[in-house]
Order: structure tokens, then C-alpha cells, then sequence
């Protein structure tokens, strides 16, 4: 079956320390994003690539970081500057076509935690 | 620019209760609409769409119309049960910024027996 996989389910951060959220798709989609969850606050846009070897910052960037080497892959790296990273985050791909009207689809999260 | 509102939570409801979950837009352009739902742990689940004005998005006994006058697209059941008991997440697209999503804050709905 076609989807998004991320991986790990769960994930604990050391504070100074980089940790990398994988996400890959098999739906041959075009279209790559990044989304942090917080209690009440609904899904807020961190990173999203349209094509391979681009992809654009969205709302909060800061203290993350991305690549987009292949289609199928969007790792997102929170870095050692997000001073607040524990929050649910997840990913999304979409076909990307100019149309607008294709649904996003979603795995089933990564939780991200501070030890 | 483009923003989403939703009703909000949290909901509860008896078992084949009416659900209404209001969600109204702003868009600059020609939006598509979306709900989502999603259950606890998980992802969201696309519910529903509708992507031009007067459409009827529909799914397991949900309905959605997008009402370009009142800017809104509400979501609708007419008999929920125990196992709809998630969170729902109004949506839109729209193609003048580049087919990004804006979603709602989502609304929590609790179905009791």
C-alpha cells in the first residue's frame, strides 16, 4: 500500500543535541511538508519542498533544517537552537499540481520529547 | 491573506446526536476545502473535500458544503457514535499562494454512549 512512513515513533532529545525525523513516501508525490503540533495551536508549516533539491522555508524555520535529495525522502533536523522542540511533528506530500484542489497525506507523526 | 476558523472545543455529544462543527475562510483566491480528522497518536485522515463553491464533500455519513457567500464549510452528521470521537480540522488550499494548506485549530469532539 502507498503512504507516508515516519520514523521513530517516539524520540528523546539530550539538550545541545541534533536529532534528524525521517519521512518517506511512496506515492510518487511532488509536493513534501513539514508540520510541528502543539496542544491546541492546530498544525503550524515549519519546511516544504515542491521538487527535489529545493524547498522553502515556511511559518517557523527557525532551529530546523531540511534536505530533499531524492522524491521519496524529507528529513527534517531540529537543531540545538530550537529551544522548545518537544511537540508532535509531522509529515505530509501532496502531488503538487498547480490546480490546488489534491488533498494532503499525512503519516502518523513523530513525537519529539526533551530528556 | 488566507486563515481558517474553527468552532471551538471541546465537544461532546450522546451517541446519535446531530453534529455541527462550524469552520468559516478568508481566501485571496479560489480556495479548495478540506476536513481532516484525526484520532489520538495518529495522523490526520483526509474526511472530505469540496473544491469549488456549492460542492458537497461527503464521507461515512459526514457532509460538508462549501458556501462561497458565507465563506464557511461546515461539517455535518446527522447520527455520530462513540468511534467518531477524534479531532476534526477544517482546511484550505489554495492555488494563488502556491497550494499551501492553512488549517484551523481543530475542534475535539467526545462521543459518549
Amino acid at each position: 500500500d502507498g503512504g507516508i512512513t515516519q520514523s521513530p515513533k517516539y524520540l528523546f532529545r539530550k539538550e545541545g543535541q541534533n536529532v534528524t525525523l525521517s519521512c518517506e513516501q511512496n506515492l510518487n508525490h511532488d509536493a513534501m511538508y513539514w508540520y510541528r503540533q502543539d496542544p491546541g495551536q492546530g498544525l503550524r508549516l515549519i519546511y516544504y519542498s515542491q521538487i527535489v533539491n529545493d524547498f522553502q522555508k515556511g511559518d517557523i524555520a527557525e532551529g530546523y533544517s531540511v534536505s530533499r535529495e531524492k522524491k521519496e525522502s524529507f528529513p527534517l533536523t531540529v537543531t540545538s537552537a530550537q529551544k522548545n522542540p518537544t511537540a508532535f511533528y509531522l509529515c505530509a506530500s501532496s502531488p503538487g499540481t498547480p490546480s490546488g484542489n489534491q488533498p494532503q497525506h499525512f503519516g502518523d507523526g513523530t513525537r519529539l520529547s526533551i530528556l | 491573506g488566507n486563515s481558517v476558523t474553527q468552532m471551538e472545543g471541546p465537544v461532546t455529544l450522546s451517541e446519535e446526536a446531530f453534529l455541527t462543527i462550524n469552520c468559516t475562510y478568508t481566501a485571496t483566491g479560489y480556495p479548495s476545502l478540506f476536513w481532516y480528522v484525526q484520532y489520538p497518536g495518529e495522523g490526520l485522515q483526509l474526511l472530505l473535500k469540496a473544491t469549488k463553491a456549492d460542492d458537497k464533500g461527503s464521507n461515512k455519513g459526514f457532509e460538508a458544503t462549501y458556501r462561497k457567500e458565507t465563506t464557511s464549510f461546515h461539517l455535518e452528521k446527522g447520527s455520530v457514535q462513540v468511534s467518531d470521537s477524534a479531532v476534526y480540522f477544517c482546511a484550505l488550499s489554495d492555488r494563488s499562494t502556491g497550494n499551501q494548506f492553512y488549517f484551523g485549530t481543530g475542534t475535539s469532539l467526545t462521543v459518549i454512549p
